[in-house]
């Protein structure tokens, strides 16, 4: 059974940091890995997507990073602001034609505070 | 861009009552999915489906049922509302297994 996790929980920084939000998975096998940000009360967007033959992807400041072999990905963020501010979720999908292997399946979270 | 609409936004049920959470999808997406998310516990796939007419049981389909007639719906039914159905509900939709997700605003569902 797929089980992702997201550590810290929390993290909070002063602006302009650079920061490292971490997500390991405990099964290999898989097709791809999304990172989400969820604002209170909101939906959720999609930051990245990461295929399995990759190893990293990169939108303006955002940069992840996925290593398959230890299972592990990781969310970088440059610069950060106080609009940054947020709930990170990342999310993997199984690979194989199996009854809900086409499911994402998902961490915790990362609540991250931004302070001016 | 509508991207993935879903409706309502809140509602309150009493205990018993029945609803339908309407989820569209203006992309032409294949897959489609019903998450519910409870504080700390992060999202639970209800049930997905590949297509028109194929559905099929996420990791807590209990108490729920859905259908999908066309590509572009795909409404979530609560037949007996329970309190244990408190939660945010999320569609979501994809074109394929390998490409990104994108999710609709959310349903905040209490039901007392």
């Amino acid at each position: 059974k797929q089980e992702v996790t997201q550590i810290p929980a929390a993290l909070s920084v002063p602006e302009g940091e650079n920061l490292v939000l971490n997500c390991s998975f405990t099964d290999s096998a898989i097709y791809n890995l999304q990172w989400f940000r969820q604002d209170p009360g909101k939906g959720l967007t999609s930051l990245l997507l990461i295929q399995s033959s990759q190893r990293e992807q990169t939108s303006g400041r955002l940069n992840a990073s996925l290593d398959k072999s230890s299972g592990r990905s990781t969310l970088y963020i440059a610069a950060s602001q106080p609009g940054d501010s947020a709930t990170y979720l990342c999310a993997v999908r199984r690979y194989g034609i199996i009854q809900g292997a086409q499911k994402l399946v998902f961490g915790q979270g990362t609540r991250l505070t931004i302070n001016p | 861009n509508a991207g993935v609409t879903q409706t309502p936004k809140f509602r309150i049920l009493k205990i018993g009552q029945s609803m339908t959470l309407q989820c569209t999808q203006d992309m032409n997406h294949n897959y489609m999915y019903w998450y519910r998310q409870d504080p700390g516990m992060g999202l639970k796939l209800i049930y997905y489906s590949v297509g028109a007419g194929i559905t099929d049981k996420g990791e807590v389909p209990n108490g729920y049922n859905v259908s999908r007639s066309t590509t572009e719906d795909f409404p979530l039914r609560l037949e007996l509302a329970a309190p244990s159905q408190t939660s945010v509900y999320f569609c979501a939709s994809s074109q394929t297994m390998n490409t990104e997700a994108f999710f609709g605003q959310g349903t905040r569902l209490t039901v007392v």
